[in-house]
């Protein structure tokens, strides 16, 4: 079965500062994976996806994701942090028609 | 484009009664998702569809839960009789088989049985 893994629960950042979100992944074959975005009493909102091609994938608000094969990892990142960027995090891959999400990782910037 | 509908938004009821909750899809996606989100267990997939017809329940947790899609347009999720453990919010996403697998999720219903 495909899998994600969010190792962190929370992580906090200093606005202004970079940031990173870790995401790493279980599949067979080549994977699909994407990042979500789920604000407070809001449904996830898709940020980016990473299908073949290029490592560095952009996406929504300014966020990018680095798609690693040797390390089976693809973190979000972003290099300048706002306030508004907190908020819950997922991580997901493709598994049959649907995707397996990761438990997400709550990212709290510091003013 | 309205993106996904939910409604209600917030549904409070007693225990043993029946709950409905309501899900449009995007225009034109073929694929429905329902998931249920808790603190204690995540994002849990319940049931999806492909052109209307359900192709994997293995996540609805009980007989009663239960979900049908008559049409494109519109699909139910139904709890009955509700307990207070089926608290939680109820989201509805879809996508379409030409993309890249990417889901859109609607805002949610959350859901309290008291």
């Amino acid at each position: 079965a495909q899998s994600v893994a969010q190792p962190e629960d929370q992580v906090n950042v200093a606005e202004g500062n970079p940031l990173t979100v870790k995401c790493t992944y279980s599949v067979s074959g080549n994977p699909y994976l994407f990042w979500y975005v789920q604000y407070p009493n809001r449904g996830l909102q898709f940020l980016l996806k990473y299908i073949t091609g290029d490592n560095l994938v952009k996406g929504s608000y300014g966020f990018e994701a680095e798609f690693n094969k040797s390390q089976t990892s693809f973190h979000l990142k972003k290099p300048s942090a706002l306030v508004s960027d907190s908020a819950l995090y997922f991580c997901a891959v493709r598994d049959t028609d649907g995707l397996t999400f990761g438990k997400g990782t709550h990212l709290i910037i510091q003013p | 484009d309205a993106g996904v509908i939910q409604s209600p938004r917030h549904e409070v009821t007693e225990m043993g009664q029946e709950v409905t909750l309501r899900c449009k899809p995007i225009s034109g996606h073929d694929y429905l998702f329902w998931y249920r989100q808790t603190m204690m267990r995540g994002l849990e997939l319940l049931i999806y569809f492909n052109n209307n017809v359900p192709i994997d329940d293995s996540g609805m947790p009980e007989d009663r839960f239960s979900a049908k899609m008559p049409n494109a347009s519109f699909s139910t999720l139904k709890i009955q009789p509700s307990e207070p453990r089926d608290s939680a919010v109820y989201f509805c996403a879809s996508r379409h088989s030409g993309g890249y697998y990417e889901q859109y999720f609607g805002p949610g219903t959350r859901l309290t049985v008291t």
